[in-house]
């Protein structure tokens, strides 16, 4: 079965940082882009950042371009987000979702992890 | 960056409705277009890519339509698991962008 499962969420205060993790299986975690998407309580879908299979292209929305930084590790099977200077505006569930296609520059997103939340508050 | 924009925000239907969302892009985005069910508490569900293609187990009641700067997606009859929230994704360029969903709710 094809799964998607982050971690790394929790309470952090205006300032810090955390690590999310989204663990893969089911597929051929490194032939798939990979995107972070987040949903702020009570409000919509915002696409975060995206990275090609091979790690060597990575993609940002503006709001977080120079906080958030996406990587993976293909031996580990393992996609994160590095998110630093929070703020209250971060709180949000974070998902990481698989690309629909291998080997495509334009995708839409098939496989969604359970999200892992965020509260930045003091 | 690509704006995305849903109507209605909300909208109250029956069971057996047929149902259309609009999505209108700030440019032509060709058909680079998915549409995604999302119920509370749950992760969003992919519906529809490429603007009309429908992903493996969606029901045929579900299809969209489209290209360029406007897009639709339609519900033939609606089914009660069918309420829910609705968004539109943009994946022509980046940053990707998603329309501000539209509520399914029942009339």
């Amino acid at each position: 079965e094809v799964q998607l499962l982050e971690s790394g969420g929790g309470l952090v205060q205006p300032g810090g940082s955390l690590r999310l993790s989204c663990a893969a299986s089911g597929f051929t975690f490194s032939s798939y882009d990979m995107t972070w998407v987040r949903q702020a309580p009570g409000k919509g879908l915002e696409w975060l950042s995206a990275i090609r299979s091979s790690g060597g292209y990575t993609f940002y929305a503006d709001s977080v371009k120079g906080r958030f930084t996406i990587s993976r590790d293909n031996s580990k099977n393992t996609l994160y987000l590095q998110v630093n200077s929070l703020r209250a505006e971060d709180t949000a569930v974070y998902y990481c979702a698989k690309s629909t296609t291998s080997a495509a520059t334009r995708y839409a997103m098939d496989v969604w992890g359970q999200g892992t939340t965020v509260t930045v508050s003091s | 960056d690509i704006q995305m924009t849903q109507s209605p925000s909300t909208l109250s239907a029956s069971v057996g409705d047929r149902v259309t969302i609009t999505c209108r892009a700030s440019q032509s985005i060709s058909n680079w277009l998915a549409w995604y069910q999302q119920k509370p508490g749950k992760a969003p569900k992919l519906l529809i890519y490429k603007a009309s293609s429908l992903e493996s187990g969606v029901p045929s009641s579900f299809s969209g339509s489209g290209s360029g700067t406007e897009f639709t997606l339609t519900i033939s009859s609606l089914q009660p698991d069918d309420f829910a929230t609705y968004y539109c994704q943009q994946y022509n360029s980046y940053p990707n962008t998603f329309g501000q969903g539209t509520k399914l709710e029942i009339k």
